[in-house]
Parts: structure tokens; sequence; C-alpha cells
């Protein structure tokens, strides 16, 4: 049981540059999420997705976009990535629905992204 | 709006030394859920406790405890005879109720503690 993992854990771009930060979870969960954490700023939500095939935007959607390819698989995906998206992203999973409610967010390691 | 203070940047104590972080939240549901997360050096986001609005009572977990008051809208958290492992960036954070952002973590900034040997 991994939980929540996150692939690359560590990336540079230069600006102008695509990439896609993909995470996983292993929990059967229905929701997930992608943060950005800055120095100072806490968490920001990006986006969420509260099940297989629903997006919705967070607080600094911009410049991004996602994917809920299946129950497991949520990416993030930088299509011309900026200095200003220098930044920690987390991926995290958790149990909206159903018996279970409101449980805790499993957050996955982290990837850190630079863009020069 | 939901909205999480932590208005404590950094704290730093010595060893054994009983510390308690302030979490101070906005919302206007009555169904809402707050979380404490810890953030030790390695990065990663470690759950320490989930608190439902409904319930008030305080909670005791070896050397961590919380004070949940409505009154004030407030749930702090208190190390008591803190460890240089407690060294980390503590979050809270608060979830609501509403169908469209349901499960949504609004997170505070974050306070550093520091525990000096």
């Amino acid at each position: 049981n991994a939980g929540v993992t996150q692939t690359p854990k560590f990336q540079v771009l230069k600006t102008g540059q695509s990439m896609t930060l993909q995470c996983a979870q292993d929990m059967n969960h229905n929701s997930m999420y992608w943060y950005r954490q800055d120095p100072g700023m806490g968490l920001r939500l990006i986006y969420y997705s509260a099940s297989e095939g629903t997006t919705d935007k967070g607080e600094v959607p911009n410049g991004y976009n996602v994917s809920r390819l299946n129950k497991r698989e949520f990416s993030l995906r930088l299509e011309s990535a900026a200095p200003s998206q220098t930044s920690v992203y987390f991926c995290a999973s958790s149990q909206t629905s159903g018996d279970t409610l409101y449980n805790e967010q499993f957050f996955g390691p982290g990837t850190r992204l630079t863009v020069l | 709006a939901q909205k999480v203070t932590q208005a404590q940047t950094e704290i730093s104590v010595v060893e054994k030394e009983d510390v308690t972080l302030d979490c101070v939240y906005e919302t206007r549901d009555t169904t809402y859920y707050l979380f404490w997360y810890k953030q030790p050096p390695s990065g990663e986001l470690v759950f320490l406790i989930r608190r439902n609005s409904f319930d008030e009572q305080n909670e005791i977990s070896g050397r961590y405890s919380w004070n949940f008051q409505k009154s004030t809208s407030s749930f702090n958290f208190t190390i008591t005879a803190s460890q240089v492992v407690d060294s980390a960036v503590y979050f809270c954070a608060l979830s609501n109720d509403r169908g469209s952002t349901l499960g949504r973590l609004y997170f505070g900034r974050g306070t550093q503690l520091t525990v000096w040997p």
C-alpha cells in the first residue's frame, strides 16, 4: 500500500516548456487534489476532482490543466511554464462520499519544480 | 468565505518547554471540519487530527493536545514537553460542508516551530 505517489520528485524547466506531473493513489478514494506550496503562503488549491470524470478549479488554476484519468490517477499539466510557477506541488486524495465522509486528505511526497 | 489564520509565523522554544500553536478560523457553515497537519523538514505532510464542528471536546494524544472553542472560532494545538523532533511547520486547515467544494481544505499559512536542544 503506497498511499499517494507523485512523479517526478524534482524538475527544472525553462520558461515556455510544458510538462505533466503525475499522481496516483491506491486507497480507492473518490476525491483527488492538486496544491502548490510557496514560502509563507501555506498550501493553495489548484484543481480538484470529486470523482472520476469531473474536475473543478481551486484558488489558483491559471496556467494549469488537469486530467482525472481514472479513479486512481490525477495529472497536472503546465502548458507553458512560467517562473511564477516555481513551487512545490502536492497531490492529495480523500474519501468524500459514502459512509466515510470528510476523512482526512492523504498527501503525496511532493514535486519540487523550478522554472528558469 | 472560508479562512484560516495562523498568526504565529515562527516559534522557537527550548526542549521540554510547552508550546501552543494558535489557529483561528472563519466560516459561515454550521457543519465543518478542522485539521492539523505537520510538515517536518523532509517535506511530507502528516495528518495529526480532525475535529468536526459538533464535537467540542478537547483531545489529548500523548504529548499533543487540541483545544477547540467554537465561541472564539479557535482550534489551538499544544505540545507538552517539546522535543527536537517536533521541529516542523504546522498547518491548521478547514473543510466545509458545501456540495460544490465538498472536502476541499483551506489552509492557514503555517507556523514554523523550532525546538532547540
